[in-house]
């Protein structure tokens, strides 16, 4: 079974500042991983993913993530933050070679302020 | 390329009641998951349909019961509903295949059982 756990349930920020919204799993067995972002009153959309290859991803909008196997963890950054980044953010993760069942963590509402 | 539709949009039901909620997938997609999303936690997975066949499980009690049709859109039923259903219920679409597979994600349906 897989379980995800993000460790900030609030992050507020101001406009350009840095931000870094963490993500740690647990599996047993290998794992793609996911960001989803949820903006109010909307469904989900797929930020970046990792599957294979290069441990550094990254999204059109200007957002990256870093796959550590060795901390099983998949931290979101993003260098200068917009207002129009408010919004709920998901970590997920899928068994590699299972189903497509994703397995969320509770979500890190983040607020940018001006 | 008409992406993943849901409906209604909203729903308020009486608990005991059963209700129905419908999902249609994104065009060329043969797989459709469906997920509740309770206030402030993130997507849980209730269950999954591939070419008109269940393909996976989550925890969820047997009056949660779905169907795919073979235009590959899907109806999820809830018996006897309670309070607790109370959820925001997420319909994502994909090209079956594998975990590493994007799911795409409609605006979900907000129940509310009173």
């Amino acid at each position: 079974a897989q379980s995800v756990t993000q460790l900030d349930s609030q992050v507020p920020v101001f406009e350009e500042a840095p931000v870094e919204l963490r993500c740690n799993y647990s599996s047993s067995v290998s794992v793609y991983l996911f960001w989803y972002v949820q903006y109010p009153n909307q469904g989900l959309q797929l930020l970046l993913k990792y599957l294979s290859g290069s441990t550094l991803v990254e999204s059109i909008n200007g957002f990256e993530a870093e796959f550590n196997k060795s901390q099983t963890s998949f931290h979101l950054r993003k260098p200068s933050v917009h207002i129009s980044d408010t919004a709920e953010y998901f970590c997920a993760v899928t068994p590699q070679g299972g189903s497509e069942k994703l397995v969320f963590g509770k979500g890190t509402k983040l607020t940018v302020n001006p | 390329e008409t992406g993943v539709t849901q409906s209604p949009t909203h729903l308020i039901k009486t608990r005991g009641q059963q209700v129905t909620l419908r999902c249609s997938s994104q065009s060329g997609h043969n797989t459709v998951s469906w997920y509740q999303q309770a206030l402030g936690q993130g997507p849980q997975f209730i269950f999954q349909y591939y070419r008109e066949e269940e393909n996976g499980r989550g925890n969820f009690p047997p009056r949660f019961s779905g169907l795919q049709f073979p235009n590959y859109s899907s109806e999820l039923n809830v018996n006897a509903l309670e309070l607790d259903d109370s959820a925001l219920y997420l319909c994502a679409s994909s090209l079956g295949g594998g975990g590493g597979v994007e799911q795409y994600f409609g605006p979900g349906t907000r129940l509310t059982v009173t």
